[in-house]
């Protein structure tokens, strides 16, 4: 079973519609971080957040420790959103470990 | 704002041979670490860095060694390159020395591949 589980691996969507991608975890965390990679290689730290919910510009992510699972929203989605998100909790194991999901793949179409 | 640079975006090189991937900082970070993606795996930490001199094993290490002579400076040795390290590289840092929950910064990453 993996400890780190995004949904979906693929999304296609009209540029202008809201967009949510979902992680779900296996184990309690003390931290957990959405990344963004573009086409090319380059990832972008979008948020770390252990509770609640965090807002930058249309981006929000938004975490539940107690069912544990966050979500990444975009609103307004435009082709520039066009990239590879990345959910990466830290696990704890007893000891902690940073995990990272396999990704979700978003293509905005104009 | 922080830079982390990695010196190649593409390398091919031949099994057998040595190869060295560089990353550097400009932020003075203590914590550096070394990652290969690959497709439907996600990210895998190969060796970690938290000062000078010092370095941890991840989850992969076999078949690779790391140098942190300096704190801007992390590299990773492939001692002898096979096919199966055909990947993308990637070097992060990130500021504190609490390891985990310290914001990370990426580099663009290296596309290598061994023949």
């Amino acid at each position: 079973k993996n400890e780190v589980e995004q949904s979906p691996q693929n999304l296609t969507a009209q540029e202008g519609e809201f967009i949510t991608i979902n992680c779900s975890y296996s184990v309690g965390i003390s931290a957990l971080h959405w990344l963004q990679q573009h086409p090319g290689g380059g990832i972008v730290s979008l948020f770390m957040l252990s509770s609640g919910k965090k807002k930058h510009g249309r981006l929000i992510a938004t975490i539940n420790i107690q069912e544990k699972h966050s979500s990444l929203h975009i609103t307004a989605s435009h082709p520039r959103d066009s990239a590879v998100y990345i959910c990466a909790p830290t696990l704890n194991f007893g000891n902690e470990k940073l995990t990272f999901g396999t990704g979700t793949r978003l293509t905005i179409i104009p | 704002d922080v830079k982390v640079t990695q010196s190649s975006r593409y390398l091919v090189k031949r099994t057998g041979e040595k190869v060295f991937l560089e990353c550097v900082q400009d932020m003075d970070h203590e914590n550096m670490f070394w990652y290969r993606q690959d497709p439907g795996l996600g990210l895998r930490l190969i060796y970690f860095s938290y000062d000078v001199k010092m370095k941890e094993k991840g989850d992969i290490p076999e078949g690779y060694s790391v140098s942190r002579e300096k704190k801007e400076r992390f590299s990773l040795i492939l001692e002898s390159a096979s096919t199966n390290q055909t990947s993308m590289y990637l070097c992060a840092s990130s500021p504190f020395k609490q390891v985990l929950n310290s914001p990370l910064h990426f580099g663009n990453g290296t596309r290598l591949t061994v023949t």
